[in-house]
């Protein structure tokens, strides 16, 4: 159990176009999900937390109007990169904490999203 | 939430346990220790947490000091797909539920 998917694995667009990246909890409900961008030989990097049925709530430094985040169910968050690049290009990975679960925050990570911005 | 402390790489020879320590000299009573790890290109996976007993699950041992300061991973038959950046994090439990990641330690399991 504890599944966490994200649609694309891998994307390349050109430079100025948006890009949008899904992140599924697969058998687990999610009230909360994170994202996060890692640059090669670089640890991870919190974005932001994406909240079900509010705002998603950003670190310092992100820019929210370039980086949309949607969590429209307890099942999904998506994060959508506009007018994206190439210094967007990165590897974006979200994770989720299981809905009562909050006592031991153990948080499961999707796979990754490879996105390359020509 | 604490600071972690962990050795940048390590081997370790196939079959053999492989010991990754963490220090967190600065960790408060209600903290937790967690493990994660991350294979090349891959998104990071839980291995095991802890708060003060030492915790045995299918994929490792957690070892953690009396006074709570350190702790120690230990994978006990190190595999080569064992091959990961293993990341030590502190954290306390409530509502801000953030991970703050280091560098972890890159261990390379040899043949």
């Amino acid at each position: 159990g504890a599944v966490v998917s994200q649609h694309p694995s891998r994307v390349i667009c050109k430079s100025g176009t948006s890009v949008k990246i899904e992140c599924r909890s697969l058998d687990f409900q999610a009230t909360t999900m994170f994202w996060y961008r890692q640059f090669p030989k670089q640890s991870l990097m919190l974005m932001a937390t994406s909240n079900e049925g509010s705002k998603a709530t950003y670190e310092q430094g992100v820019e929210k109007d370039k980086f949309l985040i949607n969590h429209a169910s307890l099942t999904l968050s998506t994060l959508t990169v506009t007018s994206a690049h190439p210094e967007d290009s990165s590897f974006y990975i979200c994770s989720a904490p299981p809905v009562g679960r909050e006592a031991s925050d153990t948080q499961y990570f999707g796979p990754g999203t490879r996105l390359t911005v020509l | 939430d604490a600071k972690t402390t962990q050795p940048t790489s390590m081997d370790c020879a196939e079959g053999r346990a492989a010991n990754l320590p963490c220090n967190h000299s600065t960790i408060s009573g209600n903290e937790y220790v967690y493990w994660y790890r991350q294979i090349h290109s891959q998104g990071p996976q839980y291995i095991i947490h802890g708060l003060k007993n030492n915790e045995t699950n299918e994929m490792a041992s957690l070892i953690i000091t009396e006074d709570r300061k350190s702790s120690t991973l230990i994978l006990p038959h190190a595999t080569l797909r064992d091959t990961a950046v293993y990341y030590c994090i502190v954290k306390g439990t409530g509502n801000n539920r953030k991970l703050i990641w280091g560098l972890g330690t890159s261990l390379a399991v040899n043949p």
